[in-house]
């Protein structure tokens, strides 16, 4: 059981560029979120999904699209990366919006 | 809107000693509350839920919680550290009305040392 699965591991790039980062998951689950992780400020928010063709915005969705067009799948994408997006990005899915979170291992990624 | 504060950032036990890592919430009436344990470049683990059928709370690995509404606590303890207890520990409210999301903690950093 594969759970949530992220990729890529690590990504670097340079300000301006774009890039998608991709998630998955394995467990029919309707809710997928996708969350940053900064030193001493644990996880937020940036937007998440309650089913397939529904997303909303989180905490800090500012720089940030997604889109549900399956259930399985949660891509995020950053449309125009700058320094201040340099962060550890978790997606996560549960069967709910209250119910424990699956998160998958990560994704680091470095602006330059 | 709820906020959460997990009162030490970084904690230091011995083998063997007991584990106590405290969190404070500020939420509606009745919110969901849970511990999440996070090593070294993985994503959360859940440790624990508490949704109000019972204050004390048992998880994995032998860690448990108890719920104090008078205090708007939920602290994590565990009766004896062990060496792969060392990692960082995170505190999540949810709460049951205003805007249904989950709020994190900063965290905080378990060391255990032999």
């Amino acid at each position: 059981n594969a759970g949530v699965t992220q990729t890529p591991k690590f990504q670097v790039l340079k300000t301006g560029q774009s890039m998608t980062l991709q998630c998955a998951q394995d467990m029919n689950h309707e809710y997928m979120s996708w969350y940053r992780q900064d030193p001493g400020m644990g996880l937020r928010l940036i937007h998440y999904s309650v089913g397939a063709g529904i997303t909303d915005q989180g905490e800090v969705p500012n720089g940030y699209n997604v889109s549900r067009s399956t259930t399985e799948d949660f891509p995020l994408r950053l449309l125009s990366a700058a320094p201040s997006q340099t962060s550890v990005y978790f997606c996560a899915s549960s069967s709910g919006e209250g119910q424990p979170q699956h998160f998958g291992d990560g994704t680091r990624l470095s602006i330059l | 809107a709820q906020s959460v504060t997990q009162l030490d950032s970084h904690v230091s036990v011995s083998e063997g000693t007991p584990v106590l890592l405290r969190c404070n919430y500020s939420s509606s009436y009745s919110p969901s509350l849970f511990w999440y344990v996070q090593h070294p470049n993985k994503g959360l683990q859940l440790l624990l839920k508490y949704t109000s059928a019972a204050t004390l709370v048992k998880g994995i690995n032998g860690f448990e919680a108890e719920f104090k509404k008078s205090e708007t606590s939920f602290h994590l303890t565990k009766p004896s550290a062990h060496m792969s207890d060392a990692a960082e520990y995170f505190c999540v409210v949810f709460p049951d009305t205003g805007r249904r999301a989950l709020t994190f903690g900063s965290g905080t950093r378990l060391q255990v040392q032999p």
